[in-house]
């Protein structure tokens, strides 16, 4: 079974401050996504990662940065976290583009103060 | 560019009833489509996948048809049950996107018993 696994899975973070939201996948899948999630707008791409040490911008990445250390691992940073990153978080692995399954991690929950 | 569009929620149905959720897609690509779903405190799952036009996807006793003609791919469900009660996504996957995956903005389903 496909394993995406995410922490926290809550988080309360003030304005201003650092936040790092981890993924681990034990599916040897090439490629890793981070997707948000708020009410009206379904899931938004903020970045994806091709393998280790590569990392791309999706289609709303400022003020997130995204790290790709290993196969496995796939961290979101929020260098200065701002009220309006408010929001669920979803980390993803996944196969061959275009034709892609992906497999979703139980989401972090993140509420900037 | 690439775009979903489906049917605004939320919808609520009588378990017994009968279900479609409509979606459209506009690409120039020859695209897989996907239907995710997604429960109360989970991250999106995979439902069905059609990699071909004119070919239908099934999965839980839900369905859907690659209609290439029409650039649609409605979901449908005979008989709801109110486990079927969650948030579903039409999605296209583009071979030829960077993005791989277009996310339409989610319908939620709820079954009243």
């Amino acid at each position: 079974e496909a394993a995406v696994t995410q922490s926290p899975r809550n988080k309360v973070a003030v304005t201003g401050g650092k936040v790092t939201l981890s993924c681990n996948q034990t599916n040897n899948h090439n490629n890793m996504y981070w997707y948000r999630q708020d009410t009206g707008h379904g899931l938004r791409l903020i970045h994806y990662s091709y393998g280790a040490g590569s990392t791309e911008k999706g289609d709303i990445p400022d003020g997130y940065k995204a790290s790709r250390p290993s196969q496995e691992n796939f961290s979101l940073i929020l260098e200065l976290a701002t009220p309006s990153q408010t929001s669920v978080y979803f980390c993803a692995s996944g196969e061959d583009w275009g034709q892609n399954t992906l497999y979703f991690g139980a989401g972090t929950r993140l509420s900037v103060l | 560019g690439d775009s979903v569009t489906q049917t605004k929620g939320p919808v609520t149905l009588s378990e017994g009833t009968s279900l479609t959720v409509n979606c459209s897609y506009e690409t120039k690509q020859y695209p897989t489509l996907f239907w995710y779903v997604q429960y109360p405190g989970e991250g999106p799952q995979l439902l069905f996948k059609v990699p071909k036009a004119n070919e239908k996807g099934s999965n839980r006793g839900f369905e859907a048809t690659y209609d290439k003609g029409t650039t649609s791919f409605h979901l449908q469900k005979a008989s709801v049950q109110e486990s079927d009660s969650a948030v579903y996504y039409c999605v296209l996957g583009d071979q030829g996107s960077n993005y791989q995956l277009i996310w339409g903005s989610g319908t939620k389903l709820i079954i009243k018993p």
